[in-house]
């Protein structure tokens, strides 16, 4: 099973909310966690790490305000795209380590901003 | 900046044939490096991780690694139709505690 549990799976909101995902590691401690963002037929893009506890950091064009990070426990990581608009509309995933140093990847959300 | 290139194929071989993926990347600090599989609109499943220059082999996959050269590959064995899909390498920035910059990615498409 999942060892990231990444929600919601799809998400359609209309343009000018804001939308949040949530992503939880199951049975361990995540003190950091990665989010990436994936336009069709792109790669991910890191956009931001967050660390529990204190201030997500974010990559060079990332708008930190636009993309609300929040790591308020141990195993509990969430990304909030405010106000979003069309060009939000993407697949986002998160990652982060866990036992053994191993990458685990959350099961990633499509949104679509209509 | 840091960068991973890969050619975005697509990248077409017959089933049972050798399918060669590969990527260079431009930090000669890196590490770590990995290559994942990744199907539409899912999450990327890893296939090999390396660290070290030579060859790693699991399965039917390889990767190899020339830290000298800044290139690292992936083959295939006796592909498969469902070996069909995007591969992505990927490199761990260092210190960056597993963070990694991804390549674009290359679709493999393997035809009966």
């Amino acid at each position: 099973g999942a060892v990231v549990s990444q929600h919601p799976s799809r998400v359609i909101c209309k343009s000018g909310t804001s939308v949040k995902i949530e992503c939880r590691s199951l049975d361990f401690q995540a003190t950091t966690m990665f989010w990436y963002r994936q336009f069709p037929k792109q790669s991910l893009m890191l956009m931001a790490t967050s660390n529990e506890g204190s201030k997500a950091t974010y990559e060079q064009g990332v708008e930190k305000d636009k993309f609300l990070i929040n790591h308020a426990s141990l195993t509990l990581s969430t990304l909030t795209v405010t106000s979003a608009h069309p060009e939000d509309s993407s697949f986002y995933i998160c990652s982060t380590t866990g036992i053994g140093n191993t990458i685990y990847f959350g099961e990633g959300s499509w949104l679509t901003v209509v | 900046q840091k960068e991973v290139e890969q050619n975005s194929g697509p990248l077409s071989v017959p089933e049972g044939a050798i399918a060669s993926l590969n990527c260079t990347y431009s930090d000669r600090v890196s590490q770590s490096f990995f290559w994942y599989r990744q199907y539409s609109g899912k999450s990327p499943e890893l296939i090999m991780s390396i660290y070290s220059n030579g060859d790693k082999e699991d399965g039917r996959f390889t990767a190899q690694l020339n830290k000298a050269s800044q290139y690292v590959s992936l083959l295939i064995r006796d592909s498969q139709p469902s070996d069909s899909a995007t591969y992505l390498c990927a490199v761990g920035i260092l210190g960056g505690y597993n963070k990694l910059i991804f390549g674009a990615g290359t679709r493999l498409a393997v035809h009966p």
